[in-house]
Parts: structure tokens; sequence; C-alpha cells
């Protein structure tokens, strides 16, 4: 069945450090891909998505791009600031049933 | 309105309780989700809900009764909970059941249910 994989966290970055999360998945056909950040205490919210091979989702400063020959879909941010540190979550939206497929989280914390 | 209310946001009871948790929505989503989630781990799939009618079930106790009495609004009644229950409980809506790709999930920021 589909599935997703992320990195082990925590990780942790100074300010302004450059953020690579990365998730790979599996799954049949044409998958729409999302990453969901959860900030402490709090659900989750959509924080960007893709829905075709070479689409690159982008929000406050956050980008992916889907990559069809890898089956990645991997988070980055130039430059992180401390209120970016919570807990990111990549999934996929396949042909399960209609169902939301969740990676495992990766926590990220930076430090000023 | 483009949120998913949720309430209440925290809730303690006892294993002889019955209590509801409530998630509302006003953005015309057809379907609607409750998920659990364990500290830092990634919400798992309870029930959904299709045009008001139940379309899954993954095996949930039947001491998590859920009830759509609209389109709007999703109620999970609870009774005879154990301690393990305790989680974050989160609801969700998306525009139609096999959400659109231009739309996504629309998450609640949950309810905190502490069983003791």
């Amino acid at each position: 069945g589909d599935s997703v994989t992320q990195m082990e966290g925590p990780v942790t970055l100074s300010e302004e450090a450059f953020l690579t999360i990365n998730c790979t998945y599996t799954a049949t056909g044409y998958p729409s891909l999302f990453w969901y950040v959860q900030y402490p205490g709090e659900g989750l919210q959509l924080l960007l998505k893709a829905t075709k091979a070479d689409d690159k989702g982008s929000n406050k400063g956050f980008e992916a791009t889907y990559r069809k020959e890898t089956t990645s879909f991997h988070l980055e941010k130039g430059s992180v600031q401390v209120s970016d540190s919570a807990v990111y979550f990549c999934a996929l939206f396949g042909n399960q049933g209609g169902k939301l497929i969740f990676g495992q989280g990766t926590e990220l914390s930076v430090k000023p | 309105d483009t949120e998913v209310t949720q309430t209440p946001k925290h809730l303690v009871m006892g294993m002889t309780n019955k209590k509801s948790l409530k998630c509302e929505q006003h953005m015309g989503h057809r379907a609607m989700y409750w998920y659990k989630q364990k500290a830092k781990k990634p919400p798992e799939l309870m029930f959904v809900y299709s045009y008001e009618k139940l379309s899954i079930n993954e095996s949930v106790p039947s001491r998590f009764s859920p009830e759509c009495p609209n389109s709007s609004l999703l109620n999970l009644h609870l009774h005879a909970l154990q301690p393990e229950d305790s989680a974050l409980y989160l609801c969700a809506s998306s525009h139609n059941p096999a959400p659109s790709p231009n739309y996504g999930y629309t998450f609640g920021s949950g309810t905190r249910l502490t069983v003791v």
C-alpha cells in the first residue's frame, strides 16, 4: 500500500540556517503530496502542496518539489527562524480509498 | 469562514463518564474526519463521513461513537474510555470525499483528552 517515509528527528538548527527535511513516498500512479506543520499545542496546518510531477509548492519561505523519478518531496527553507520550531509531517493522498497517508513526522527545533 | 472549530479544547474524564467532542465547519465541505494523535506521532484516522454518511471506520472500539447530524457538524461520543485513550483528537474536513488537490484537508486545533 501507499506509504511515506520521513527523516527522523529531532532536527536542531541555529537561526538563519538552511533546512532540509527529507520525504520519500511509495504509491501507485500520481498521488498528491502535502507538507503539514504542527506548532506546539495546536492542530495541523497545511504548509504547502503539489499535485503533479515537477510541481513546486511554496509558502512562508518553505519550498518542496514533487520529484516523480526519485519519489521524493523534500522540504527546504533557506533561513529558518525560531518561530519555525514545530513538527513537520509529509503526507500523500493517493489511491488508498480516500485516506491521507502521513509520514512519522520530523520535529524541528531552531535555537537563537 | 475557513476554519474547523473543535470544542472543548481540553477535557478530563473518568473511565465511567460519558462525554462528547464537537466539530463544526462552515466551508461547505462534504467530507469530515476524526483523527487520534499521540504526542509527536502522526495522526491516525478513526472515522470518515462522506455526505453525512459513515464511509470509513478504521476498526475503532465501540466506546467511540461518531455522529454527523448535518453537513456542518460532527460529534464524537465517548463512553467507558481507558487511560490509553488519552490523546489529541483532531477533526478535519475536505471539499469532497476524494479531496481535490487544490483544497487538501483543513484541520481543527483539536481536543486534548485525558482519561483518569
